[in-house]
C-alpha cells in the first residue's frame, strides 16, 4: 500500500459525459502528479500540482483539467469524453526534495495510487 | 509525448533464469528509475539511480545508470514466479519533475 488513494476504482460512462477522478496523496506530500496509461501510449504525464498550484503540464488535453485543494487532495476532471479517453488514470504523490544517501543528489520519489480505470462507451 | 525506448517488449523465461532489460533515450536524464506494475495496481518503485555510472542493487535486482546519462539497465537474477509483472523504466530531468516512462517489459516466469 503506497498510501495514495484514488476513487473510484472503476468508472464506466458514455461519450460526451464529464467525470471527476479523485486522489488523496500520502500524508504530508505536497506534490500530486496525474498520469494516463493506455495500451498504445503507455504511461503519459498529464499535470503536476504542488501545494495547490499548478507546477507542470504534460500531454493534457484542453478537455481535461485538474486542481489541488487546501487539504492537498486533487481532482482530475475529464469532460466531453471520447472513446479514446478510456484508460487507467494514476495519481502519484511525492514529498519535498530529499537527499539520496549514496550520491548526495536531491530527488523526490513518486508513490503511485492504485489507479482509476475509465471506460467510455 | 516523449518516451523512452525500452526493450525487450516481453520475455518468457524459466524460473531460475536471469533477466536483463534496458532503456535508452535521446536526451539526458538526472535520475533513472525502475518500476514494477502488477495487474490492478499502480507502479511500485524498485530501484532509483541518481548518478551517472551508479550501480545499485535491491535484493536480486541490479540496475545501472549509464555513463552517458541516456540509458539504464535492470537485471533480475534467479527469477521466481512472483517476479511476473510489467517492468517500466522512467527518467526524470529535474529533482521535482514529472517522470517519462518506457513502454514496459512484460515478464512471464514459467515454474
Amino acid at each position: 500500500d503506497s498510501g495514495v488513494t484514488q476513487t473510484p476504482k472503476h468508472l464506466i460512462t458514455a461519450t460526451g459525459q464529464r467525470v471527476t477522478l479523485r486522489c488523496s496523496p500520502r500524508s504530508g506530500d505536497l506534490s500530486v502528479y496525474w498520469y494516463q496509461q493506455s495500451l498504445d501510449q503507455g504511461l503519459q504525464f498529464l499535470i503536476q500540482y504542488y501545494n495547490g498550484e499548478e507546477r507542470a503540464k504534460g500531454n493534457i488535453l484542453e478537455r481535461f483539467s485538474a486542481q489541488q485543494f487546501p487539504d492537498l487532495h486533487s481532482e482530475l476532471n475529464l469532460s466531453s469524453l471520447e472513446l479514446g479517453d478510456s484508460a487507467l488514470y494514476f495519481c502519484a504523490s511525492s514529498a519535498t526534495i530529499g537527499v539520496a544517501p549514496k550520491s548526495g543528489s536531491s530527488y523526490n520519489e513518486q508513490f503511485f495510487g492504485p489507479g482509476t480505470r475509465l471506460t467510455v462507451l | 509525448g516523449q518516451q523512452l525506448n525500452q526493450s525487450p517488449q516481453s520475455m518468457f523465461i524459466q524460473e531460475g533464469e536471469d533477466v536483463s532489460m534496458n532503456c535508452t533515450s535521446s536526451s539526458i536524464f538526472n535520475t533513472w528509475l525502475w518500476y514494477k506494475q502488477e495487474p490492478g495496481e499502480g507502479p511500485v518503485l524498485l530501484i532509483a539511480l541518481y548518478k551517472a555510472g551508479e550501480l545499485t542493487s535491491n535484493g536480486r535486482l541490479t540496475a545501472q545508470f549509464g555513463i552517458t546519462r541516456k540509458d539504464s539497465f535492470l537485471n533480475i537474477s534467479a527469477s521466481i514466479p512472483s517476479d511476473v509483472g510489467i517492468y517500466f523504466c522512467a527518467g526524470q530531468k529535474g529533482s521535482q519533475g514529472n517522470l517519462i516512462f518506457g513502454k514496459g517489459t512484460k515478464l512471464s516466469v514459467k515454474p
